[in-house]
Order: C-alpha cells, then sequence, then structure tokens
C-alpha cells in the first residue's frame, strides 16, 4: 500500500538554524511528491513539489528513490517558518498525506 | 489570487442529523476533492469528483456520504446521518485539468458532532 511517513510530530530548532524535515514515501513506481505548509489559521497551502525542482522561501527538497524520501530542508530558519508540513504523494489523483510535522522556530 | 472557499467555517450538529458542507472551487478547475482531518491525525482523502460523477471514493466514503455539484459554482459534500466519528476538519480541494496539476485547498469546516 502507498504510505507516506513524516517520523518527527514536532521540531524544534532556534532561530538561523538549519532544519530537516523528514519524509519518507512507499510507492514503487516514480512517485510525485509534494510538501503542503498550513500556517496558524490557515489553509493548506503547497509550499514546493518535487518535478519543478524549485526554491520556495529558501526550503529545498531533493528525491532520493533509493532511500524513498524526499526531506525538506532550509539552511537558515526564520521565525515566521513555523508552521505544520506535510508530505504528500499523489496517486490516482488523490493526495496521500504523512501525519505532519510542526516546526517551531525559537527567537 | 483566486481562492477555494468552503461554508460554514464551523457545524455543529446533533448525532443522527444531514449535514451539507459547502465549497465553491477555482472557477476554471475541472477536479474536485474532499478531505477530512479528525483530531490529531492525519489529513484523508475522502472522495474525487469529475466531469460530474465521482472518480474515486475511499472506504471511508460509505453510502453515509454523497457529494453534488448543483450548479455551476458550488461542490457539496452531504452526511445523511452524522455519528460522532465524524467529527472532524474538512477539506475541499480543486485542480486545474492536468493530472499533476496543484490542488487548491478550501479553509475547512469543522464539523463537531454531539
Amino acid at each position: 500500500a502507498q504510505r507516506v511517513t513524516q517520523p518527527e510530530k514536532l521540531l524544534s530548532v532556534f532561530k538561523g538554524a538549519p532544519v530537516e524535515l523528514k519524509c519518507n514515501y512507499s510507492y514503487s513506481g516514480s512517485p510525485e511528491l509534494f510538501w503542503y505548509v498550513q500556517y496558524s489559521r490557515q489553509r493548506l497551502q503547497l509550499l514546493l513539489r518535487h518535478i519543478s525542482r524549485e526554491s520556495i522561501k529558501g526550503f529545498t527538497a531533493d528525491l532520493n528513490k533509493g532511500e524513498t524520501s524526499f526531506h525538506l530542508k532550509k539552511p537558515f530558519a526564520q521565525e515566521e517558518d513555523s508552521a505544520m508540513y506535510y508530505c504528500a504523494l499523489l496517486r490516482t489523483g488523490k493526495l496521500i498525506f504523512g501525519q505532519g510535522t510542526t516546526l517551531q522556530v525559537k527567537p | 489570487e483566486p481562492e477555494v472557499t468552503q461554508t460554514p467555517s464551523h457545524q455543529v450538529t446533533q448525532m443522527g442529523q444531514e449535514v451539507i458542507l459547502r465549497c465553491v472551487p477555482i472557477s476554471n478547475h475541472l477536479y474536485f476533492y474532499w478531505y477530512r482531518q479528525i483530531l490529531g491525525q492525519k489529513v484523508e482523502f475522502l472522495v474525487s469528483f469529475y466531469n460530474n460523477e465521482i472518480s474515486e471514493k475511499s472506504e471511508i466514503f460509505d453510502d453515509q456520504f454523497s457529494v453534488e455539484r448543483p450548479d455551476g459554482s458550488n461542490f457539496t459534500l452531504k452526511i445523511r446521518s452524522t455519528k460522532l466519528e465524524d467529527s472532524a476538519m474538512y477539506f475541499c480541494a480543486s485542480r486545474g485539468g492536468a493530472y499533476t496539476d496543484t490542488q487548491y485547498f478550501g479553509p475547512g469546516t469543522r464539523l463537531t458532532v454531539l
């Protein structure tokens, strides 16, 4: 069965520290992977997708098929990055989400 | 920038009552979705809808659930006889015509079943 795993419920870092939010997936084909972010009291919004290979708000994510991972990284965290982050796999048009990781950036 | 809207933002109902959650997708989008998130759990797919019919539904989407696009703009989720375990945040999403187009989410409706 296709599954997305985000092993950390909460990741707490200080401002300026590097951030890595982990995401692993289980799918035997070529995955379409996304990171969505949900800021406090706001809707889920797309942060980035692996096919576009772009950097948004300083975040990047690289697909590693060997490790079946799509970790989200940022070299220097900002307080405004504090939010809930969801990794998602696109299958048959629907998104399969991980549990989500709360990122808390302390001043 | 166009957005998906949902009403109401919060709905409280008694067990056994029918509820209708409403969504207005982005106007030129073709694919529509409902997801739900029970408190503390992951966001789960319920149903997808295209060309006026259900494309796919999850095992959660049983006979108590139905979806409809009654006119050119609204997309509704009806729960016929609500149960306590239906309490959750319900998100509507829509996307354009291409398979890998971004799904845009609404702000959600919090359903509380008492």
